[in-house]
């Protein structure tokens, strides 16, 4: 099993461009999440999916879309980038949503 | 949604047990309690997650009170290797639209000293 994967690895952007990140997981994981963790911050919940077809909002959803048409993956859009979005990107999948997190080794993403 | 406080950083020396206390007045009933290990450019890795009282595994133990207001993490042992940053997370299982709420808080930064 790979686990979690996410691509790419480090992404440049300009303010206003659009970009989508991208998470997989080969485990059959219902429940994924995307999260932003800023320099010496912890993680925030930025959307979250509880299986096929159903997302949902974290603590810091705007500026930010996801949707879920698999199992498998779990896209996350920046629709107009902005500075502020500056940050390492993490997906993680869980079985059920108190199960253990596995992790993705991240994307990190400057938006100048 | 559960707030936890954490100590920003500890040291420790190689060989020590050491002890990572993390409040949380106002968790919940169905609430369970989880702690992740993160390491500089890596995303965090699971460690230990129990409700009550004590879970121990092969790398951790996790002692919880009665009242569940607050945990602490036992490293054993520990060696340079377990220099990371720690997470206590609180968080109860998905039961409806909005209510999957679960707050990394910045962590314990512990560094382990030869």
């Amino acid at each position: 099993n790979a686990g979690v994967t996410q691509t790419p690895k480090f992404q440049v952007l300009k303010t206003g461009q659009s970009m989508t990140l991208q998470c997989a997981q080969d485990m059959n994981h219902e429940y994924m999440s995307w999260y932003r963790q800023d320099p010496g911050m912890g993680l925030r919940l930025i959307h979250y999916s509880v299986g096929a077809g159903i997302t949902d909002q974290g603590e810091v959803p705007n500026g930010y879309n996801v949707s879920r048409s698999t199992t498998e993956d779990f896209p996350l859009r920046l629709l107009s980038a902005a500075p502020s979005q500056t940050s390492v990107y993490f997906c993680a999948s869980s079985r059920g949503s108190a199960d253990t997190q596995y992790f993705g080794p991240g994307t990190r993403l400057t938006v100048l | 949604l559960a707030k936890t406080t954490q100590p920003i950083s500890m040291d420790s020396y190689e060989g020590q047990e050491v002890n990572i206390t993390c409040s949380h007045n106002n968790i919940a009933t169905n609430d369970y309690i989880t702690w992740y290990q993160q390491f500089p450019s890596q995303g965090p890795r699971f460690i230990i997650q129990g409700y009550k009282t004590k879970v121990t595994n092969e790398v951790a133990s996790l002692f919880i009170p009665a009242d569940r207001k607050s945990s602490t993490l036992s490293l054993p042992r520990v060696s340079l290797s377990d220099t990371a940053v720690y997470y206590c997370l609180v968080g109860a299982p998905y039961s409806g639209a909005g209510s999957y709420q679960l707050t990394f808080g910045k962590g314990t930064k512990l560094s382990v000293i030869p």
